[in-house]
Order: structure tokens, then C-alpha cells, then sequence
């Protein structure tokens, strides 16, 4: 699976939009990219997952680039209840890595007041 | 309502007793995985089952070892042999094993004394 790299924290505004990025330059054509967020002590959260098209569900947008090296993850207006570590993995059903998720470190999102 | 449901929340054993950590989905998933997460890191896969009475070693099953007799629970044993035990235990479940959409657990605190 590819190798993803994300910053280690940002900050947002409540109410703001929050745009959480993620590059992964070696993804494959059939990887794709999952997010997931874990507040403090409590289990991990899926959000969204996309292969090419930007995709969106009632928590967030992904903005897949064209070349499929990055992507964004867009909150459109955070909340405080947002604050959370935010993961980005890319994953590839039919690879070796089948059935497996590989979590890195995340980026920490704290939302302001 | 539908989940997966982790117990005990917080367990303290004293060095070189085995624990058994439950996990049970009424979600009728087939697939149910165990990962650990040590402060500040991120998630490690220690062992995976795609369907019942098979699993299979994640990255860091030394020291583990689970079974899986039925479709709904999937136990974990942390075993004497297992170094450094004191972690957080996440369980999780798929719809099928090669989905990247996992459901997780509230987690198991394990302190070892």
C-alpha cells in the first residue's frame, strides 16, 4: 500500500472550513484512499474513501488531485466536536495488504472556539 | 442497535497472567480484526479473520492469539509471552474482508503491573 504523509497537527476556527491534506505519490492505480478520524480515546471513525472523483457524504468532501499524488479532506464548517486525529491510508483490496488497514500517525485537527 | 461492543473498558493484570479481551458485533460482518495502539502512535494490526474459523497474523501477532468460532465474536489473549502488553486494544469489523470500511470498538485499556 502506498505510503501516506500528513502534517502532525493544524488548527481551525469553529464554524470554518477545515482542509486536511494528505500526499501519497507512490498510490497505485487501484488504491484508494480511505480516511478516518479518532477522538481521544475512543475507537477510530471511517469518514469517506475515493479512487479518482472527489466524493462526498454528510461528514466531509475528499479532493482526489488528478494525478492521484494528494488529496484533501474538507470538513465545510468544524465544529468543536471535530477536534480529533485524522487519518489518511491508502488501501488496495486486492493486494497483498487484503484486509488490512495500516494507521500511521495522523494529523491532529484542534478546533477553536 | 447495531455495533461492536469491547469489554472489559479498562483491565489490570499483573506480569505473566494471560488476559482474554472480548469482542462481540451483532452486525453480521464477516470479517473482525484486533489492532493495538500505544500513546501517541498509531494503529498496528496484531490479527485478522475474514470469515469464521480462519484468521490470520497481522504485523504484530507475537505474543497473541485469538480464535474465531463463531461469526460474532472474535476474543483476543494477551499471552505471557507478549513483552510489552500495556496498550490499547482496538476491535473492528467489515462487511467483507476486502472493504477498507471498518467499524471500531470503544477499545480495551490493558495495563499490565
Amino acid at each position: 500500500d502506498a505510503k501516506t504523509t500528513q502534517p502532525t497537527s493544524m488548527d481551525c476556527a469553529e464554524g470554518r472550513a477545515a482542509n486536511l491534506p494528505c500526499n501519497h505519490s507512490t498510490i497505485s492505480g487501484n488504491e484508494y484512499v480511505y480516511w478516518y478520524r479518532q477522538i481521544h480515546s475512543q475507537g477510530p471513525q471511517y469518514i469517506i474513501h475515493g479512487l479518482k472523483n472527489n466524493e462526498t457524504n454528510e461528514m466531509a468532501s475528499l479532493i482526489i488531485t488528478e494525478d492521484r499524488k494528494s488529496s484533501t479532506l474538507i470538513l465545510p464548517h468544524a465544529t468543536l466536536r471535530d477536534t480529533a486525529v485524522y487519518y489518511c491510508i491508502g488501501y488496495n483490496a486486492g493486494g497483498t495488504s487484503y484486509g488490512k488497514l495500516t494507521f500511521g500517525q495522523g494529523t491532529i485537527l484542534t478546533v477553536h472556539p | 442497535d447495531g455495533g461492536i461492543t469491547q469489554s472489559p473498558k479498562y483491565l489490570f493484570r499483573k506480569e505473566g497472567q494471560n488476559v482474554t479481551l472480548s469482542c462481540e458485533q451483532n452486525l453480521n460482518h464477516d470479517a473482525m480484526y484486533w489492532y493495538r495502539q500505544d500513546p501517541g502512535q498509531g494503529l498496528r494490526l496484531i490479527y485478522y479473520s475474514q470469515i469464521v474459523n480462519d484468521f490470520q497474523k497481522g504485523d504484530i501477532a507475537e505474543g497473541y492469539s485469538v480464535s474465531r468460532e463463531k461469526k460474532e465474536s472474535f476474543p483476543l489473549t494477551v499471552t505471557s509471552a507478549q513483552k510489552n502488553p500495556t496498550a490499547f486494544y482496538l476491535c473492528a469489523s467489515s462487511i467483507r474482508g476486502y472493504t477498507g470500511e471498518l467499524f471500531f470498538g470503544e477499545g480495551s485499556r490493558l495495563t499490565v503491573l
